[in-house]
């Protein structure tokens, strides 16, 4: 079945640029969303289909998939932003839907 | 404005079941396909299973899959998964989920129902 591999955790200081990076097997063939997950709270969605942003998701929040691994991109970083982040896409080889193991943004 | 609101979840020894419902409003439901996804304390997400909009298609993850089986009424806007012969492992908060851009993403969320499986 279809992997995708992220890092458990990420650090960056207010204002400065986080990146959040989803591993998997020939990754640029295939559709990448992102959702971001506060504690005690349902996931949202912030980017989809690589690089869209659905109404009401910051412009900070930015995604890319040219090549292994895509990336999530999140510029000026405020403490709000702090939360666990996963990547997700379809697989349609087994009709499955697959998540990364998620990572932890920490805010300094 | 969209909702989806999960019910159903509690406490069960191992080998029984639970049936879970989510209930939508503020879309037409009819139009669109769903799932389930469910989140272990402390663990990531994982997808448990999807049915379209006509209820014609349906796909399980591996691990519920002959255990679980979802359904949908949409004359009552409702989801369904019926939980047979759980496990300690299927313990999880359990998410329904419309899906957007026709098949790939999960652009709406619930707030989710807790299901523990203990003895």
């Amino acid at each position: 079945s279809y992997v995708l591999t992220q890092p458990p955790s990420v650090s960056v200081a207010p204002g400065q640029t986080a990146r959040i990076t989803c591993g998997g097997n020939n990754i640029r063939s295939k559709s990448v969303h992102w959702y971001q997950q506060k504690p005690g709270q349902a996931p949202v969605l912030v980017v989809h289909d690589d690089s869209d942003r659905p109404s009401g998701i910051p412009e900070r929040f930015s995604g890319s998939n040219s090549g292994n691994p895509a990336t999530l991109t999140i510029s000026r970083v405020e403490a709000g932003d702090e939360a666990d982040y996963y990547c997700q896409v379809w697989d349609n080889i087994s009709d499955h839907w697959v998540f990364g193991g998620g990572t932890k943004l920490t805010v300094l | 404005q969209v909702q989806l609101v999960e019910s159903g979840g509690g406490l069960v020894k191992p080998g029984g079941s639970l049936r879970l419902s989510c209930a939508a409003s503020g879309f037409t439901f009819s139009d669109y396909y769903v799932s389930w996804i469910r989140q272990a304390p402390g663990k990531g997400l994982e997808w448990v299973s999807y049915i379209s909009n006509s209820g014609n298609t349906i796909y399980y993850a591996d691990s519920v899959k002959g255990r679980f089986t979802i359904s949908r009424d949409n004359a009552r806007n409702s989801l369904y998964l019926q939980m047979n012969s759980l496990r300690a492992e299927d313990t999880a908060v359990y998410y329904c989920a419309r899906m957007g851009g026709g098949l790939d993403y999960f652009d709406y969320w619930g707030l989710g129902t807790l299901v523990t499986v203990s003895s």
